[in-house]
């Protein structure tokens, strides 16, 4: 079956503008997981979803990051007024029980 | 929370030889560890993890070995080939947190021919 795909792959901001990323799980995975990978680095936890409901946002680096999962399935990370320390890699994961399934992630780039 | 560490950064084998990464964790409710190969623009996959309730798991040429007393776990692969060339990621995860994975900062293994 299809895996996690995300959108868009890359992505160019001027620093100050919003940007959206979409996650869409493999169908039927209850956990979604968004993490931020800087380069040379391993995957930063930001937040997580069982279902719609938002478990964990301890991962959130700010309040211009905000993430969204209304109806269980495809969820968005937004994020507001982008700085250059946010050009990272945004990784989406979904799965079940401990396992995760990572999508390809979008790299965005904050000038 | 949890920190998880790994060792070595970098390591360069020669095609045929094994080689080790370790990792180690702090957070003893962790009990789930997964170990991912990213290759370079590419989304990490999972290769192997092991559960905290077995000491060694084994898939063809991969092993992981798990020591929760010292807590510490070891990637190893066997007749390494150049197309096992890539960054390794461990990760620890617990019950506890959610299945919420602390991952470690990554080895990148070169497989000479």
């Amino acid at each position: 079956g299809a895996g996690v795909s995300q959108s868009p792959r890359y992505k160019v901001a001027k620093r100050g503008q919003d940007v959206a990323l979409r996650c869409d799980p493999i169908s039927g995975h209850v956990s979604l997981f968004w993490y931020q990978q800087a380069l040379g680095q391993g995957p930063e936890f930001l937040t997580y979803f069982q279902n719609e409901a938002q478990l964990d946002k301890s991962g959130l680096p700010s309040d211009r990051f905000f993430a969204e999962r209304p109806e269980g399935s495809v969820s968005t990370l937004k994020i507001q007024r982008t700085q250059q320390e946010d050009s990272a890699v945004y990784l989406c994961a979904s799965g079940r029980g401990n396992e995760q399934f990572f999508g390809p992630g979008t790299r965005l780039t904050v000038l | 929370g949890e920190n998880v560490e790994q060792h070595p950064s970098t390591l360069s084998v020669q095609e045929g030889d094994s080689a080790v990464i370790k990792c180690t964790y702090s957070d003893s409710a962790s009990n789930y560890f997964p170990w991912y190969k990213q290759e370079l623009g590419k989304r990490p996959q999972l290769i192997i993890d092991i559960r905290s309730n077995v000491g060694e798991k084994k898939d063809q040429r991969i092993a992981v070995t798990l020591n929760k007393t010292a807590k510490h776990f070891s990637l190893h692969i066997t007749e390494t080939q150049p197309e096992d060339s890539a960054v390794y990621f461990c990760a620890a995860s617990g019950n506890t947190n959610a299945g919420k994975s602390t991952f470690g900062d990554g080895t990148t293994l070169t497989v000479k021919p």
